[in-house]
């Protein structure tokens, strides 16, 4: 089974701190996700990386950026955490290979529940 | 990717069929339907995924219609853990990421 691990379950954090949200999967997939997660506004994707070391923008960026170092770690960093980023953050992986038509499903941890007080 | 529209809410009683509806009157020809679901206070879990010909794994069986612009994922025996909410996701192949909507809220009624 794909296993996709989250480092925090609950993370309780101050306005301006530096926030890193980790998350590893054990199935060498290339492709890894950040999403956030609020009631009404349903999953959103923060950031992507299809390799190490590249990333794309998702569709709400502002206020975050990640890293991968190794293939199997992906980091989101909170620079100067706000209120405004208190959320469920849910990273994923998988999704196939970008330069082959293989298309396979993501898998997701069970999310970092973040609260900035 | 193809938008998605599903009822918001569905009741289930326990031990039957669950069947819920998805229609995607947009979807191309390269497009996937993929199924998610969310139990509360975890992560999305992955049911099931299709291009045209039905499918059936462990977890749910999906149909798709000829035309391709609706499907249905039934849950054959219904349990209390099966309440969640449920995605139906349209994907283009090889696309990287995953666009989800409101979902399906299901509820299993002992």
């Amino acid at each position: 089974d794909v296993k996709v691990t989250q480092s925090s379950r609950y993370l309780v954090k101050r306005t301006g701190e530096k926030v890193f949200l980790e998350c590893v999967q054990d199935m060498d997939h290339e492709n890894m996700f950040w999403y956030r997660q609020d009631p009404g506004l349903g999953l959103r994707l923060i950031y992507f990386s299809y390799d190490v070391k590249m990333k794309e923008k998702g569709d709400i960026p502002e206020g975050y950026s990640v890293s991968r170092e190794k293939k199997e770690r992906f980091s989101l960093i909170l620079e100067s955490a706000s209120t405004n980023q208190t959320s469920m953050y849910l990273c994923a992986s998988g999704g196939g290979d970008i330069r082959s038509s293989y298309n396979s499903p993501l898998h997701f941890g069970n999310g970092t529940r973040l609260t900035v007080t | 990717d193809a938008k998605t529209t599903q009822p918001p809410s569905m009741d289930c009683a326990e031990g039957r069929a669950a069947n819920l509806p998805c229609n995607h009157s947009t979807i191309s020809g390269n497009e996937y339907v993929y199924w998610y679901r969310q139990i509360h206070s975890q992560g999305p879990q992955y049911i099931i995924h299709g291009l045209k010909n039905n499918e059936t794994n462990e977890m749910a069986s999906l149909i798709i219609t000829e035309d391709r612009k609706s499907s249905t994922l039934i849950l054959p025996h219904a349990t209390l853990r099966d309440t969640a909410v449920y995605y139906c996701i349209v994907r283009a192949q090889g696309a990287q990421k995953l666009v989800f909507g409101q979902g399906t809220r299901l509820t299993i009624n002992p």
